[in-house]
């Protein structure tokens, strides 16, 4: 079955730094992937999509990594902020229409 | 503004007890969802409808029903059936034809009394 693994500790970062965060998956060769940002007690929301084909994609101070080969994906916040304090999701496509299959995510705390 | 509705914000189930949890969405979107979400484990997927009057499920689909009868409206029911609902419930919205975003509403957290 498919796996996906995200970072599995929480990841503490001093504000200013680039925080990089992980998604790596098993037995599935997705076309898409997506991450999302969730916030306690609310729904997930969208960030960046990157295609299979696409090296790396970037939106104001985030930039997303797809490795089809290593299957793994690498989610960097530059000149991180208190305010980007969250859980960070990555999904992944599984090919039969708009349905993504979740990782568990990664808690991300930017201290002051 | 547009987005996705979820009501209540909060519900609780009585032992062999049905429950439904409402989901609006005014977004024209065709594609609807439901997710569980559990400590420590990822978003699962319940049930999924592309259009109206069809909906397929998901990976934990038992213990659950849904309909679609309006392009806006896609209810969740948690039967009796389901012996561990007390989670976190999610339901989001896309367009199709493609990887589209999924516009997620803020949840409904189900306990068990």
């Amino acid at each position: 079955s498919q796996k996906i693994e995200q970072n599995s500790e929480a990841l503490n970062i001093q504000e200013g730094k680039t925080a990089t965060l992980t998604c790596n998956y098993t037995n599935y060769s997705p076309a898409y992937l997506q991450w999302y940002r969730q916030d306690p007690g609310r729904g997930p929301v969208f960030l960046l999509l990157i295609r299979e084909n696409e090296k790396e994609k970037r939106k104001e101070r985030l930039k997303v990594t797809f490795d089809t080969t290593l299957k793994q994906s690498l989610f960097h916040i530059t000149a991180s902020q208190p305010a980007d304090s969250a859980t960070y999701l990555c999904a992944l496509d599984i090919n039969t229409g708009n349905q993504f299959y979740f990782g568990t995510g990664t808690s991300l705390t930017v201290i002051p | 503004d547009g987005g996705i509705t979820q009501s209540p914000k909060y519900l609780f189930r009585k032992e062999g007890q049905n429950v439904t949890l409402s989901c609006e969405q005014n977004l024209n979107h065709d594609a609807m969802y439901w997710y569980r979400q559990d400590p420590g484990q990822g978003l699962r997927l319940i049930y999924y409808s592309q259009i109206v009057n069809d909906f397929q499920k998901g990976d934990i689909a038992e213990g659950y029903s849904v309909s679609r009868e309006k392009k806006e409206s896609f209810p969740l029911t948690v039967t009796s059936a389901q012996k561990n609902p007390t989670a976190f419930y999610l339901c989001a919205s896309s367009e199709t034809g493609g990887p589209q975003p999924q516009h997620f509403g803020d949840g409904t957290r189900l306990s068990i009394l």
